[in-house]
């Protein structure tokens, strides 16, 4: 894999639903992976910074695992709620902390 | 975590101007970075703001097309030069301390060329 990859590009499920989304990056020299998530006219918001092979985090209803050695992190939200509408974003550091990020995931609950 | 005040937030220029956005933090922060989201396109590194330097751009954009200033550790200034349609897009600053903490974003600006 050369470039940070979601999928898929959009997603559309039933309030109370869970849901997952996939980052697929190259596993050389990795730093870190970030997931961000934004919503429509703010700034996006940042959710998780992940180091470590097999780094789980969670956050609420949002967790996230990291497997830096297939190079791959999966986004988990539990019980979707219309609130949880957004694109989430990871994005992979390179040296010099900048990011390169995948096309984002659109995820739309509906009520 | 730092406050960023971003202008404007949105505008609609006519072909062949140029458009100034600001960048304004809350506190001196050591990276500053552009980013470009094209309609349909993942959000895109335009280049890296460098206090008191000429800024670092990632390859497919040039200084003359996105002159950058960043006058002090708190400030920085992207022009959009000469648009065209093409530079219809979302402009996001973000700040960053350190590589192990997430960069946090200005709101955008959202840029239409007629």
């Amino acid at each position: 894999i050369l470039n940070v990859e979601q999928s898929p590009q959009s997603l559309h499920v039933q309030e109370g639903d869970s849901t997952n989304f996939t980052c697929s990056f190259p596993s050389s020299n990795f730093y870190a992976l970030h997931w961000y998530r934004w919503e429509t006219a703010k700034s996006p918001e940042a959710l998780f910074v992940m180091t470590l092979n097999g780094d789980e985090k969670k956050k609420g209803r949002i967790s996230a695992t990291l497997n830096t050695k297939e190079g791959y992190s999966y986004l988990y939200i539990k019980g979707s709620q219309p609130e949880d509408s957004a694109t989430y974003l990871c994005a992979r550091i390179n040296a010099g902390n900048m990011l390169t990020f995948g096309g984002g995931t659109r995820l739309m609950v509906k009520p | 975590s730092a406050v960023i005040s971003q202008k404007p937030s949105r505008d609609i220029c006519q072909r062949g101007t140029s458009l100034t956005i600001q960048c304004q933090v809350d506190s001196q922060v050591t990276m500053m970075f552009w980013y470009r989201q094209q309609p349909g396109q993942s959000l895109t590194l335009i280049a890296t703001a460098n206090q008191g330097s000429e800024a670092t751009y990632e390859s497919g954009f040039v200084i003359d097309k996105f002159p950058i200033s960043r006058p002090n550790l708190t400030f920085s200034t992207l022009t959009v030069s000469n648009m065209s349609p093409e530079d219809s897009s979302i402009y996001l600053c973000s700040v960053s301390d350190r590589s192990n903490q997430p960069q946090h974003f200005g709101d955008g600006t959202r840029l239409s060329i007629l």
